[in-house]
């Protein structure tokens, strides 16, 4: 399998401009998170969904942020207008059955975001 | 509801030990650890699921106490590949929510 798959792996943008950030998770898992790390606040939790739907989206910053999943195969993280303060590496990971295995939650390779 | 981890740093030289804490103010679910090198995704190291638990595969190791709100990680004879940042992730209740501490940078020396 190929992992957890993000884009772009690197943004650049102006403040003000809309950003989307894509994330192909591994086939088969049901879990779907969205982190942003920054070294100030590490890595937080903005949002997750099991089997498409999102079940706590309470760490999603403001309403400048939105996230969908329209399948199981495909999830989206938007920001519109984006700030210099949302610049950061945001992180996509997914897991199968509730950690019914190993627990693991695999991770992509992260989409580094700045806004100048 | 963020876990605490301590300490935020430490420095090690080759074949020396290490201990990292996590702790809850509340009773625990799971306990999940991961390593992130420089520049790369966190990697997924263990998750211990009971109290008393303790789980650990080459010189890495864990525990999980008997209340279920702490956690610690061990390293034993330290090698150069373990240098990098240990989160711990904690989950209260099972929801599938899991919360990182704020990391615990590893350096190891030769």
């Amino acid at each position: 399998d190929a992992g957890v798959i993000q884009s772009p792996r690197h943004e650049v943008t102006e403040m003000g401009q809309e950003v989307t950030l894509r994330c192909k998770p591994i086939s088969g898992h049901d879990y779907l998170f969205w982190y942003r790390q920054t070294m100030m606040r590490g890595l937080e939790l903005l949002i997750y969904f099991n089997n498409n739907v999102p079940i706590d989206d309470s760490g999603m910053p403001e309403d400048r942020f939105s996230a969908k999943m329209p399948n199981a195969s495909f999830s989206t993280l938007k920001i519109q207008p984006s700030e210099p303060r949302d610049s950061a590496v945001y992180f996509c990971a997914s897991s199968f059955s509730r950690f019914a295995n190993t627990g693991e939650l695999f991770f992509g390779e992260g989409s580094r975001l700045t806004v100048l | 509801q963020q876990p605490v981890q301590s300490p935020q740093a430490v420095i090690l030289r080759e074949g020396e030990d290490a201990v990292i804490n996590c702790s809850s103010s509340k009773a625990l679910y799971s306990v999940h650890w991961y390593r992130q090198k420089h520049g790369e995704a966190p990697v997924f190291l263990m998750i211990l699921l009971k109290g008393g638990e303790q789980k650990g595969h080459d010189k890495i190791s864990a525990s999980f106490n008997e209340k279920k709100q702490q956690s610690s990680l061990y390293l034993t004879a330290s090698q150069l590949s373990y240098s990098g940042t240990y989160f711990c992730g904690t989950e209260i209740g099972d929801t599938g929510k899991l919360i990182f501490g704020q990391g615990t940078t590893l350096q190891v020396k030769p």
